[in-house]
C-alpha cells in the first residue's frame, strides 16, 4: 500500500465551477500537509500549507484535513483557466525531512 | 522564479551511461533535496542533504549518488544507466532542517536514457 494515494484524474470542468481534490493516506504519523501545484514543465510551487486537522483558506483556495479519517482536501472556487495545473498532495511527519507525495490530479479549467 | 537553479534541462544518453546532474539551492537555504519524478510513480524522494552532510534517504538506487559541496550547490550522479531511469529529476531547498513544509523546486532535469 502506497503512503499517499491520490486520483490522477484528469479533471476538467468548465471556468467557475468550483473544484474538489483528494488524497488518502496510510500514517497516522503525518502531522504537516501540503498541496503543490505544477505547470507543465516547471517544478512544484507550494500552494498551501496545513498543520495537523482542520481548514485553511487562502483566496479562492481552501484546504481541509481530516486526521481521524486520513484524508484530505483542496477546494478551488471560480476556478480559472490559469488554474490548470497538476496538483500534488504532500505530507510528512513530526520530524519532517522525509516528504511523501501523492502522484497528481491533472486539472484542465476550460473557459 | 524559485530561486533554486538546475542543470542541464535536458540529458539524453545511452544505457550503461553516467550522468551528473547539478543544483544551485536559493542563497542561503542549506538543505537540499533530490527527487525522481515518472509518470507512473509520481515525486520520489530520493535523498537529502544538510549543510554538506546526508540527512535523509529515500529510494536511491545504489547506482546513483550525491553529494552537497561546501558551496552548498549539489550534485546527483547517476551511473550504469537503464531505460526505466528516464525521468524527470527536480531538486528543491529549504532554509530548515527538520523541514515541515515548504521546499522551493527547481525547474528539473529531464533525463532520456535510450
Amino acid at each position: 500500500q502506497k503512503e499517499v494515494e491520490q486520483d490522477p484524474g484528469p479533471l476538467s470542468v468548465p471556468e467557475g465551477a468550483i473544484v474538489s481534490l483528494n488524497c488518502t493516506y496510510s500514517n497516522s504519523a503525518f502531522q504537516y500537509f501540503m498541496w503543490y501545484r505544477q505547470y507543465s514543465r516547471k517544478g512544484p510551487e507550494l500552494l498551501m500549507y496545513t498543520y495537523s486537522s482542520g481548514n485553511k483558506e487562502d483566496g479562492r483556495f481552501t484546504a481541509q484535513v481530516d486526521k481521524s479519517s486520513k484524508y484530505i482536501s483542496l477546494f478551488i472556487r471560480d476556478s480559472q483557466p490559469s488554474d490548470s495545473a497538476t496538483y500534488l498532495c504532500a505530507m510528512s511527519a513530526a520530524t519532517g525531512n522525509q516528504f511523501y507525495f501523492g502522484t497528481g490530479t491533472s486539472l484542465t479549467v476550460i473557459p | 522564479d524559485s530561486g533554486v537553479t538546475q542543470t542541464p534541462k535536458h540529458l539524453i544518453t545511452a544505457t550503461g551511461q553516467r550522468v551528473t546532474l547539478r543544483c544551485s539551492p536559493r542563497s542561503g537555504d542549506l538543505s537540499v533535496y533530490w527527487y525522481q519524478q515518472s509518470l507512473d510513480q509520481g515525486l520520489q524522494f530520493l535523498i537529502q542533504y544538510y549543510n554538506g552532510e546526508e540527512r535523509a534517504k529515500g529510494n536511491i538506487l545504489e547506482r546513483f549518488s550525491a553529494q552537497q559541496f561546501p558551496d552548498l550547490h549539489s550534485e546527483l550522479n547517476l551511473s550504469s544507466l537503464e531505460l526505466g531511469d528516464s525521468a524527470l529529476y527536480f531538486c528543491a531547498s529549504s532554509a530548515l532542517d527538520p523541514n515541515t513544509g515548504e521546499l522551493f523546486f527547481g525547474e528539473g532535469s529531464r533525463l532520456t536514457v535510450l
